[in-house]
């Protein structure tokens, strides 16, 4: 059974460009996490969704972030006009309920 | 709010000495709490989980860790630390009943080993 798959590992963009980062979660799983790693801050919850739907997305900021789950395919974490504070490691946790498994992440970084 | 507290940022111990990662939680209702490991430029690797059964759980890797409600307390023990388990350690806890699932983290705790 494989584990949790994030692409692209490693991502740069330049200010103002649209970052979209790709998790397939374990077979079976149907819930999905995205968490930020900030230096300094630690690991964040963003948000967390089921298929077709998200169900808190409390820690996503406002603006320019948006993700979705949908029926077929990956989990899309997309930020609109990436700016330097989003460098960040982001990482992806599937469950089947409360214990969630990890990806690899995606270390993004914005020149 | 929920909140996990790890004491101690950076901690050193000698090969084939005790490790002790400390974790204190708040929470008014009983909550989960997980161990996770992190090795440099990887994901999180889930060492050990408490989910209300025993209290004192046993994870990979030779780890342990023991749910004290009286002490809010959740620290990681390993009798005898090896060069691979230098790593970073987060404690993280849902809580149970609140609909969602997400983790809340403590800060880490870096773990080195000296030989």
């Amino acid at each position: 059974n494989a584990g949790v798959m994030q692409n692209p590992r490693h991502l740069v963009r330049r200010r103002g460009q649209e970052a979209r980062l790709r998790c397939s979660p374990m077979k079976g799983h149907s819930h999905v996490y995205w968490y930020r790693q900030l230096p300094e801050e630690g690991l964040k919850f963003m948000v967390y969704l089921q298929k077709e739907n998200i169900i808190d997305e409390s820690g996503m900021p406002k603006e320019r972030f948006s993700a979705e789950f949908p029926k077929e395919g990956p989990s899309i974490l997309r930020i609109q006009q990436v700016v330097r504070g989003d460098s960040a490691a982001y990482f992806c946790a599937s469950s089947p309920k409360e214990t969630q498994y990890f990806g690899p992440g995606t270390r993004l970084l914005v020149l | 709010a929920q909140s996990v507290t790890q004491l101690g940022s950076h901690v050193s111990v000698s090969e084939g000495a005790l490790v002790l990662l400390r974790c204190n939680y708040s929470s008014s209702v009983p909550p989960y709490l997980f161990w996770y490991v992190q090795y440099p430029n990887q994901g999180l690797q889930l060492l050990l989980k408490y989910t209300s059964a025993a209290t004192l759980v046993k994870g990979i890797n030779g780890f342990e860790a023991e749910f004290k409600k009286s002490e809010t307390s959740f620290h990681l023990t390993k009798p005898s630390a090896h060069m691979s388990d230098a790593a970073e350690y987060f404690c993280a806890v849902i809580i149970s009943g609140a609909g969602s699932y997400q983790l809340t983290f403590g800060k880490g705790t870096k773990l080195s080993v000296i030989p």
